[in-house]
């Protein structure tokens, strides 16, 4: 099973709300990933999380907090969000650097729209 | 420069032809290479993985990866209208876990 399930699928918020993404994975990965992807462009990375640690914050501003509660869920919590923040928000998973393989497993993205 | 440069599209193809889909990289680092598949509004799907310079097959896919001249190619035998999609060529180093994506080329099957 290579799933990597995120809720919700579309997500409209004002520019004042507080609202959270979650992602959900059962491979046994212990990396996982937030990227952001706006329309016509590649995937850009916000965070990596290595054995529910941030390892990597990609300079994301702080109105985007991540959280790893343990090592199958990872959740993206948003507040005070601009308009240009709206994108398809990604999560993957991936085994870690060290390991015989790398690739990363994408989950369907949930797709922001800030009002 | 882009560490990983992938030629431009859109691509638009009939039904049945073989398609290439090449990129080149810069950064000697880069051990692993990957090529995802996306269709409209959805998440990035895995297709091909590769470690080595040499082809690897599955199905009608074939992922060719050149570390002397730092050139990866996807080549799509038989195209299908449902091949129709953004497909995305990346990189990693294997040092740490960032990934490295070229921009992407929309491929048009046409039945």
């Amino acid at each position: 099973d290579t799933e990597v399930t995120q809720t919700p699928k579309h997500l409209v918020m004002g520019m004042t709300n507080k609202k959270s993404l979650k992602c959900e994975q059962h491979m046994g990965h212990r990396a996982m990933y937030w990227y952001k992807q706006k329309a016509k462009k590649p995937p850009e990375l916000m965070f990596v999380y290595s054995y529910e640690k941030l390892s990597i914050n990609e300079s994301v501003p702080s109105r985007f907090s991540p959280e790893c509660p343990n090592s199958s869920l990872l959740n993206l919590h948003l507040h005070a969000l601009q308009p240009e923040d709206s994108a398809l928000y990604l999560c993957a998973s991936s085994r870690l650097a060290g390991a015989t393989t790398y690739e990363q497993y994408f989950g369907p993205g949930t797709r922001l729209t800030v009002t | 420069q882009k560490e990983v440069e992938q030629d431009p599209g859109p691509l638009s193809v009939p039904e049945g032809a073989i398609v290439s889909l090449n990129c080149t990289y810069s950064n000697s680092a880069f051990q692993y290479f990957m090529w995802y598949r996306q269709y409209s509004r959805k998440g990035p799907e895995l297709l091909m993985y590769t470690y080595s310079s040499g082809n690897k097959e599955d199905g009608r896919f074939t992922a060719q990866v050149d570390k002397s001249s730092k050139y990866i190619s996807l080549f799509i035998r038989d195209s299908q209208p449902s091949d129709s999609a953004t497909y995305l060529c990346a990189s990693i180093t294997g040092a740490n876990s960032k990934l490295t994506f070229g921009k992407g080329i929309t491929l048009s099957v046409r039945p």
